[in-house]
């Protein structure tokens, strides 16, 4: 089974709206990580939280992190056109071995002009 | 400092026929990391590799795949006899020794098999 779910599997918004997608984890974490990938391109490491943070920022993208509930969440504000991309959550597992990624099945972001 | 370099970005081939997918990780970077990425999937972990080991193969099929990161060179997955079920986009990720966290992956290789 998955080890990250992201919810929404897609969403469609307009250009200025918020956009908020949430990962769940079923085990333990050291981190959570939080990637965007262009249709048909690579990944872009958009950015990490650690399991003793609470919240990160970064430019217009807010991550948030709740152990107890082994969820996250990225919220985008003011959403542009050129922010539509697929949305990966990525944990690595205190359990699992020594630094491969478990991602979820991502969230299909549109953002429409 | 160029990123994580793959090559080819695309490559087709026939059933039967073997697919060589090359990785050169950053400078710096000795953890090399292949995962493969299934049409309106997430990425999955195949292999884990340091120079001239590989640290952890478990998400690796049993036959026909393998991985190498020589001394010398680019990491490379290698695929004989590829089937149908192999066309996917395979990419790879490297990371700093300090900081196996941090992973940066690269563009990815489109497999297709005809």
């Amino acid at each position: 089974s998955q080890q990250g779910e992201e919810d929404p599997q897609a969403l469609s918004i307009q250009e200025g709206e918020n956009a908020t997608m949430n990962c769940s984890y079923k085990t333990s974490i050291n981190n959570l990580q939080w990637y965007r990938q262009n249709s048909g391109r690579g990944l872009v490491h958009l950015i990490l939280i650690r399991s003793n943070e609470r919240e990160k920022h970064s430019g217009r993208l807010r991550v948030t992190l709740d152990t107890s509930k082994k969820s996250s969440s990225l919220l985008i504000t003011a959403s542009r056109a050129a922010d539509t991309a697929s949305y990966f959550c990525a944990t690595d597992g205190t359990g699992g071995s020594q630094g491969n990624l478990i991602f979820g099945k991502g969230t299909k972001l549109s953002v429409k002009p | 400092n160029a990123g994580v370099m793959q090559n080819p970005r695309h490559l087709v081939r026939r059933r039967g026929q073997e697919a060589r997918l090359r990785c050169s990780p950053m400078k710096g970077h000795s953890h090399v990391y292949w995962y493969r990425q299934l049409p309106e999937e997430g990425l999955k972990f195949m292999v884990y590799l340091q120079k001239e080991n590989i640290i952890d193969e478990s998400g690796m099929p049993k036959e026909r795949f393998s991985a190498e990161f020589p001394k010398e060179g680019p990491s490379i997955l290698r695929i004989q006899q590829v089937v149908r079920g192999d066309s996917a986009a395979y990419f790879c990720a490297s990371s700093p020794p300090h900081s196996r966290t941090e992973a940066f992956f690269g563009q990815g290789t489109r497999l297709t098999v005809v």
